[in-house]
C-alpha cells in the first residue's frame, strides 16, 4: 500500500514564476492536509481539504497561495509569485477521516533564487 | 486555540542510555496526543497517538509515552536508545472539534547519540 506521495521534491523557482505542488493521499484516505515546515521550526498547518471542498484554510497566506484537491487527481497547492520567503518544505499529510491519525508525505524542498 | 511546547531544542543521549523527551500542550478539553519523528530530508513517521483511554500508550521502535491530564504533559520516553534513533521529535496536537482536525505541532526535539 502505497503512502501519500508529493512531487516533486525538490523544486526550484525564481522570484515571481509559480510552484505548484502535488500531493497523493494513501489510498482510501479522502481528507488532505498541507503543512509547511521553516528550517529549524515545526510544521505549520496551512489547509485541510476533502474532495472538491477546502474544509479549513486558516492558516493559508491571503495572497498569492491557493488548494485544490479535485474530484480526480491529486491535491495541489499553488504559489503565485514566489518570494524568498517562500522558501521552505511543504507537506502534505492523508487521513481516512478528520480524527484519525495523518499520514505525511517525504515533502517538497522548494527554493527560490 | 491549541499549542504545543517542546522546551528542550536539543538532547543528545548515549546509546544504550533511557531517554524523556517532553512535550506539555495547551487545549481546553480533551485532545489527541501525538509524537512524529523526522529524519534528515525525510517526511514525518508516527510514532504513537493518544486518543482516549489508557493514558501510557505504546508506539513503534519501542517507544512509549505517557498523558498527564493534571500536568498537560505527553512525554516520550524509550529505556534504551539505538543510534538509529538519532533524528528530530515532533509531539502535536489535534482538536476533537468537527471542522478543527488541524495538528498543532510543537517546534520538535533534535536527539543526537553518542557511543
Amino acid at each position: 500500500n502505497a503512502g501519500v506521495m508529493q512531487n516533486p521534491r525538490h523544486l526550484v523557482r525564481r522570484r515571481g514564476q509559480e510552484a505548484r505542488l502535488r500531493c497523493s493521499p494513501m489510498k482510501g484516505h479522502s481528507h488532505v492536509y498541507w503543512y509547511r515546515q521553516l528550517p529549524e521550526e515545526g510544521l505549520k498547518f496551512m489547509v485541510y481539504l476533502q474532495k472538491e471542498n477546502i474544509i479549513d484554510e486558516s492558516g493559508m497566506p491571503k495572497e498569492r497561495f491557493s488548494a485544490e484537491f479535485p474530484k480526480e487527481g491529486p491535491s495541489i497547492l499553488r504559489i503565485q509569485q514566489v518570494v524568498r520567503g517562500d522558501s521552505a518544505a511543504y507537506f502534505c499529510a492523508s487521513s481516512p477521516s478528520g480524527f484519525q491519525p495523518q499520514h505525511f508525505g517525504d515533502g517538497t524542498r522548494l527554493s527560490i533564487l | 486555540a491549541q499549542s504545543v511546547t517542546q522546551p528542550d531544542i536539543h538532547i543528545t543521549v548515549s546509546e544504550g542510555a533511557s531517554l524523556e523527551l517532553r512535550c506539555n500542550y495547551s487545549y481546553g478539553a480533551t485532545p489527541y496526543l501525538f509524537w512524529y519523528v523526522q529524519s534528515p530530508g525525510q517526511g514525518l513517521q508516527l510514532l504513537l497517538k493518544y486518543f482516549s483511554g489508557d493514558t501510557l500508550v505504546q508506539g513503534i521502535k519501542g517507544f512509549e509515552a505517557e498523558f498527564k491530564r493534571s500536568q498537560s504533559s505527553f512525554n516520550l520516553r524509550k529505556p534504551s536508545v539505538h543510534w538509529s534513533d538519532a533524528a528530530e521529535y515532533f509531539c502535536a496536537v489535534g482538536a476533537q472539534d468537527f471542522g478543527n482536525e488541524k495538528l498543532t505541532f510543537g517546534t520538535g526535539t533534535r536527539l543526537t547519540i553518542i557511543p
